[in-house]
């Protein structure tokens, strides 16, 4: 199994242009996340979903944008890419619940974007 | 509201010594919290974790302690290994399928 894979791993963006991060699994995992974090800090989160066709918002889900059509793929859409958007971008996936034993989240290696 | 905070940002220590790394929480009704480890270019791996309901967890080479009177979690990692050089997450569930992150500490073993 891959696990979660993530693409592209870097970027780098103009102001105002629009981009999708890429993020599938391949566990049957039925969620999934996107977290950004930004130098020296812990993780933030910003959208999640429970299953296809489910989506919801994080802690900072402002000018970011997700659809889960399949189990396998959660992308992440940045409609009007902005400086504060520059971070590293995490997707993970996890069999059941958060506060389940033995499901833990599994993370991609993540998505290094600049706007600038 | 609701955070995870680390007391130390980083941790220097001596190969073969055993580590512990802090970790404050101020949400008392959080049930579940989970240690992750970060190394340079990669995303968070799973170390341990442990519900709300027990004080100690084991795994190989850590223990993860939690104190509920205090709100306070640490990880402990015996005999120190360079691979173990990385950043340390604790994490904590915030609400329905939502964990929240705290800052991290760098952990640097020293030959």
């Amino acid at each position: 199994n891959a696990g979660v894979t993530q693409t592209p791993k870097f970027r780098i963006l103009k102001i105002g242009q629009s981009m999708t991060l890429q993020c599938t699994q391949d566990m049957n995992h039925n969620y999934m996340y996107w977290y950004r974090q930004d130098p020296g800090m812990g993780l933030k989160l910003i959208y999640y979903s429970v299953g296809a066709g489910i989506t919801d918002k994080g802690e900072v889900p402002n000018g970011y944008n997700v659809s889960r059509s399949t189990t396998e793929d959660f992308p992440l859409r940045l409609e009007l890419a902005a400086p504060s958007q520059t971070s590293v971008y995490f997707c993970a996936s996890q069999p059941g619940r958060a506060s389940s034993y033995n499901s833990p989240l599994h993370f991609g290696n993540g998505t290094r974007l600049t706007v600038t | 509201g609701e955070s995870v905070g680390l007391h130390l940002p980083t941790l220097s220590v001596q190969e073969g010594d055993n580590s512990i790394i802090n970790c404050a929480y101020s949400n008392s009704a959080s049930d579940y919290f989970i240690w992750y480890k970060q190394e340079s270019g990669k995303g968070p791996q799973f170390i341990i974790d442990i519900r709300s309901n027990m004080d100690k967890r084991q795994g190989q080479r850590v223990t993860v302690l939690l104190n509920k009177t205090v709100k306070h979690l640490s990880l402990q990692i015996a005999a120190t290994q360079p691979g173990d050089s990385a950043v340390y997450f604790c994490a904590e569930t915030g609400g329905y399928n939502k964990l929240i992150f705290g800052a991290g500490t760098r952990l640097a073993v020293h030959p």
